[in-house]
């Protein structure tokens, strides 16, 4: 199998609080995990590639230091919203790649008051 | 990777089958097309996948055309569970990235 978790499934914060997102491999080790973020009723876009025991790769437009990402081990990637705003409120997603295929997370709803 | 053009809605009656189009034109020859679908509030979930020769597994039917610029899903008989947006990617052999356009809605009805 290749089941993906993410901790929590839904958060609620206030403004200006920071919110950490687990993404874990549970069958399996994965070197490389995605984080993506969708809003309402529009697709998936990548925001970063989570290498382990590298920095993290982000995509154009994504603040590094809003969304900071820890890829410490083979089966667990963590995405952290720093001093969220209302604008940050997303479902967040993750995927971790075994044998070069995408394994997706159940998402992570973030709303920030 | 290439780009990719999908009707943004579908309907389609449980019981019967549900034919998914998507268009890839400018499809390389070492591109994959690769089709997955999201449930409402869900994580994408991985369907089928094919390179050049029509593909089946226990999920769907994937038809790609002998020019491989175009392909077709098939859902053999639809139920209201498959009730989803359905996305057609494209994307490199090896590179594990990829890129959602914004696919297709289908309603399966009673």
């Amino acid at each position: 199998g290749a089941v993906v978790s993410q901790h929590p499934s839904w958060v609620i914060c206030k403004s200006g609080t920071s919110v950490k997102i687990e993404c874990r491999s549970l069958d399996f080790q994965a070197t490389t995990m995605f984080w993506y973020r969708q809003f309402p009723k529009q697709s998936l876009m990548l925001m970063a590639t989570s290498n382990e025991g590298s920095k993290a790769t982000y995509e154009q437009g994504v603040e590094k230091d809003k969304f900071l990402i820890n890829h410490a081990s083979l089966t667990l990637s963590t995405l952290t919203v720093t001093s969220a705003h209302p604008e940050d409120s997303s479902f967040y997603i993750c995927s971790a790649v075994k044998y070069n295929e995408q394994f997706f997370g159940p998402g992570t709803r973030l709303t920030v008051l | 990777d290439a780009k990719t053009t999908q009707p943004p809605s579908m309907d389609c009656a449980e019981g019967r089958a549900a034919n998914l189009p998507c268009n890839h034109s400018t499809i390389s020859g070492n591109e994959y097309v690769y089709w997955y679908r999201q449930i409402h509030s869900q994580g994408p979930q991985y369907i089928i996948h094919g390179l050049k020769n029509n593909e089946t597994n226990e999920m769907a039917s994937l038809i790609i055309t002998e020019d491989r610029k175009s392909s077709t899903l098939i859902l053999p008989h639809a139920t209201l569970r498959d009730t989803a947006v359905y996305y057609c990617i494209v994307r490199g052999g090896t590179a594990s990235k990829l890129t959602f356009g914004t696919g297709t809605r289908l309603q399966v009805t009673l």
